[in-house]
């Protein structure tokens, strides 16, 4: 069982927009400014999308955005396009130099 | 453009150790983290550990405590590359195998940049 919980799944049709969440503890997600978010699509490492909760790496597409309430940490694709269709991942720090990964969720475009 | 490469035996027998090494091109492995993290065929990924390397050779190493026991993360300055050994290995450590880097923030903050194409290692007689 992974230490964060994220849906196994979120589909939506072109143009529209997802929101994936990311829930844990006070004592990760809640405790640290620390969550990032990965796309992995199939056969490829996972890629950096949000870090920090809601900032994006250069060159990432403003389509995705990244929120935080208490314990839990969302990921908003807006404007889907076919190319999103791809796992995502959260991560955060734990304390204790340790990182602990969501599940992931499969995001599907209609 | 720095890569990395994760190269090593893609069969690995139960009860023996897993040997991997990342070789990184383009850039210095000085003064930054250097992470494994492993995916079991269609499952999530896991965080096993990382090593920072300093600028005059000092070392920083932390493990997943859940797999501590078993992990040896080490590097080799002049060869530009990071190496993981896992011990007493079991089907369950069968997994793609990637090594990524992350800078210098506190609490893994700003994530994995650059990742390898990882390198799958089933365990099986």
């Amino acid at each position: 069982q992974s230490a964060l919980t994220q849906p196994p799944s979120a589909s939506g049709s072109p143009g529209q927009s997802v929101t994936i969440s990311c829930t844990g503890t006070s004592s990760d997600v809640g405790a640290y400014n620390s969550v990032c978010w990965y796309q992995q699509h199939p056969g490829k490492a996972p890629k950096v999308i949000i870090y920090e909760f809601t900032k994006r790496p250069s060159g990432v597409p403003d389509r995705f955005s990244g929120s935080k309430s208490g314990n839990t940490a969302s990921l908003t694709v807006s404007g889907l396009q076919a190319e999103d269709e791809a796992d995502y991942y959260c991560s955060s720090y734990a304390g204790s130099d340790n990182l602990v990964f969501g599940g992931g969720t499969k995001l599907t475009v209609l | 453009q720095v890569q990395l490469q994760e190269s090593g035996p893609g069969l690995v027998k139960p009860s023996e150790t897993l040997s991997l090494t990342c070789i990184v091109s383009g850039g210095s492995i000085s003064g930054y983290y250097w992470s494994w993290i492993r995916q079991p065929p269609g499952k999530g990924l896991e965080w096993i550990g990382y090593i920072y390397i300093g600028y005059f050779n000092s070392e920083t190493i932390r493990y997943n405590p859940s797999l501590k026991s078993r992990v040896t993360i080490s590097a080799e300055t002049p060869k530009n590359q990071v190496s993981l050994q896992l011990t007493s290995v079991t089907a369950a450590d069968t997994a793609k195998y990637y090594c990524a880097r992350h800078p210098v923030v506190a609490a893994f903050a700003h994530g994995f940049d650059y990742w390898g194409q990882g390198t799958l290692v089933t365990v099986s007689s």
